[in-house]
């Protein structure tokens, strides 16, 4: 089982629409961090949430932190072609091992 | 300044071969990760690097796989011998303490 899930595992969508992405957990995380990936290349750092019910935004990317840091979201406002892309979730729990673990992925593709 | 940068960028070999795949990390970053990225997966955690001490190998096959970051910079990362199993993205991230990750491009390795 995924420590981190994500829905949906792939989306395609109109250019100029919105959309959210989800990253759920049972487990309490100390940080959530949102990366995006393109073919070929390693995941780029977007964001980093540490806060219970913090909110970041990145131009047209609103990133939250649920309340209970179990969870997050990013929601794309206006998506455009430049935005398809893996986006990938990533955390670090409270308890146990201090490392970064990754959820599966949402492909994202954006149709002109 | 340069990212972190790994080579090569492809390999393919035949199964029971060896192979190895390098990083270079950012300079001063003292955290040093490899990760394995399975296709339509989020990367996996193989081991962590502090300087240059192993702190997080718990998910390295050591039956087969092995590392090294001797003098706590570039790092090396072998299989012996590959299985069919291990065809996948191998990526090299490094950090400062608490600091968010920044990935290389990855090795995209195929055992044939």
């Amino acid at each position: 089982t995924q420590l981190l899930e994500q829905s949906p595992q792939f989306l395609s969508i109109q250019e100029g629409e919105n959309l959210t992405v989800y990253c759920n957990s049972s487990s309490v995380f100390s940080s959530l961090q949102w990366y995006r990936q393109e073919p070929g290349e390693g995941p780029v750092l977007l964001v980093t949430v540490v806060t219970g019910g913090e909110v970041k935004k990145l131009k047209r990317l609103t990133f939250q932190f649920g309340d209970a840091r179990k969870d997050s979201s990013l929601h794309i406002t206006a998506a455009q072609p430049g935005d398809t892309g893996l986006y990938l979730c990533a955390g670090v729990r409270i308890q146990g091992a201090q490392k970064l673990v990754f959820g599966q992925g949402t492909r994202l593709t954006i149709n002109p | 300044e340069a990212g972190v940068v790994q080579s090569p960028r492809y390999k393919i070999i035949e199964k029971k071969q060896p192979v190895a795949f390098w990083c270079n990390p950012i300079s001063g970053h003292n955290t040093l990760y490899w990760y394995r990225q399975n296709l339509g997966q989020g990367p996996e955690l193989l081991i962590r690097y502090e300087n240059e001490e192993a702190v997080d190998d718990s998910q390295l096959p050591k039956d087969r796989f092995s590392a090294e970051r001797l003098k706590g910079v570039d790092s090396t990362l072998k299989i012996q011998p590959a299985e069919l199993g291990d065809s996948a993205v191998y990526l090299c991230a490094s950090s400062i303490y608490r600091g968010g990750y920044t990935f290389g491009s990855g090795t995209r390795l195929t055992v044939v």
